[in-house]
C-alpha cells in the first residue's frame, strides 16, 4: 500500500461508452499525475496537476479529460475511446511544488480494455 | 528531449546470481535518477533514488545503483538475487516535475 488508491481496478468498455477512472491519495500531497502504461513502451505521462491546477497536458487526445476537484482526488473521464487506448492507467502523487527531488508514489492502476 | 534507455529487456537468472541492469539517459544538465520496481500484480514502488552526494546509492532489498555522470548511466545492481526479485524494473530520470521512464526490464529469477 502506497497511500494511493485507484478504482476500478479493471474496466471493459465499448468505443461509444463514457466512463471515469478515480484516484485518491491519502498522503497529504499536492501534486497528482496520470500515466499510461502500454506493453513494450515506456510509461507515458498524460497529465499533471499541482495544487489543483493542471500544469501539464502531454499532447493527450481530447477523448481523455482529467478533473482534479481537490488535492486528494483525481479523475480521468473517458469518452469514445479507441481499441489502442487499452492499457494500464496509473495515478501517482507527490509533495507538489515542482521540486525535482520529489518522489512520486503510484497507485495500483486501472487495467482498461476498449472493445 | 530527455530519454531513458534500458538495454536489457528481459533477463533470466538463477537464484544467487549477480544482477546488473543497465540504464542510460540523455540529458546534460542536473538530473535526479530513480529505479522503480513492479512486482507481478502490484503497483510501482520506489527501489532507490539519487539526488546528489555519494554516487553509489543503496536502496531496499539489497539493491544498489551507481551514478556515473561521464557515462550518463545509473545501473542497478544486486550481488545475489532471490526468486522474490522476479519483477519488472524501471529506470527514470527527472529534472523538473516530469518523470521520464525507460521501457523497463523484466527480470525472472528461477530457484
Amino acid at each position: 500500500e502506497t497511500g494511493v488508491t485507484q478504482t476500478p481496478r479493471h474496466l471493459v468498455m465499448g468505443m461509444t461508452n463514457k466512463k471515469s477512472l478515480k484516484c485518491e491519495q491519502h498522503l497529504g500531497h499536492n501534486a497528482m499525475y496520470w500515466y499510461k502504461q502500454s506493453a513494450k513502451k515506456p510509461l507515458e505521462l498524460m497529465f499533471v496537476y499541482n495544487f489543483k491546477e493542471q500544469t501539464e497536458n502531454n499532447s493527450v487526445p481530447s477523448r481523455f479529460s482529467p478533473e482534479c476537484p481537490n488535492s486528494s482526488h483525481l479523475f480521468l473521464h473517458l469518452h469514445t475511446l479507441q481499441p489502442e487506448d487499452s492499457a494500464l492507467y496509473l495515478c501517482a502523487s507527490s509533495q507538489g511544488g515542482g521540486g525535482a527531488a520529489e518522489t512520486q508514489y503510484f497507485g495500483p492502476g486501472t487495467r482498461l480494455l476498449v472493445l | 528531449a530527455q530519454s531513458v534507455s534500458q538495454h536489457n529487456h528481459h533477463v533470466i537468472l538463477s537464484e544467487a546470481a549477480s544482477l546488473e541492469l543497465g540504464c542510460n539517459y540523455s540529458y546534460g544538465g542536473t538530473v535526479n535518477l530513480f529505479w522503480y520496481v513492479q512486482y507481478p500484480g502490484q503497483h510501482l514502488q520506489l527501489l532507490l533514488k539519487y539526488f546528489s552526494g555519494d554516487p553509489l546509492v543503496k536502496g531496499i532489498k539489497g539493491f544498489e545503483a551507481e551514478f556515473i555522470k561521464s557515462k550518463f548511466s545509473f545501473n542497478l545492481r544486486k550481488p545475489s538475487v532471490q526468486w522474490s526479485d522476479t519483477a519488472e524494473y524501471f529506470c527514470a530520470v527527472k529534472n523538473t516535475d516530469k518523470l521520464i521512464f525507460g521501457t523497463g526490464t523484466r527480470l525472472q529469477v528461477f530457484p
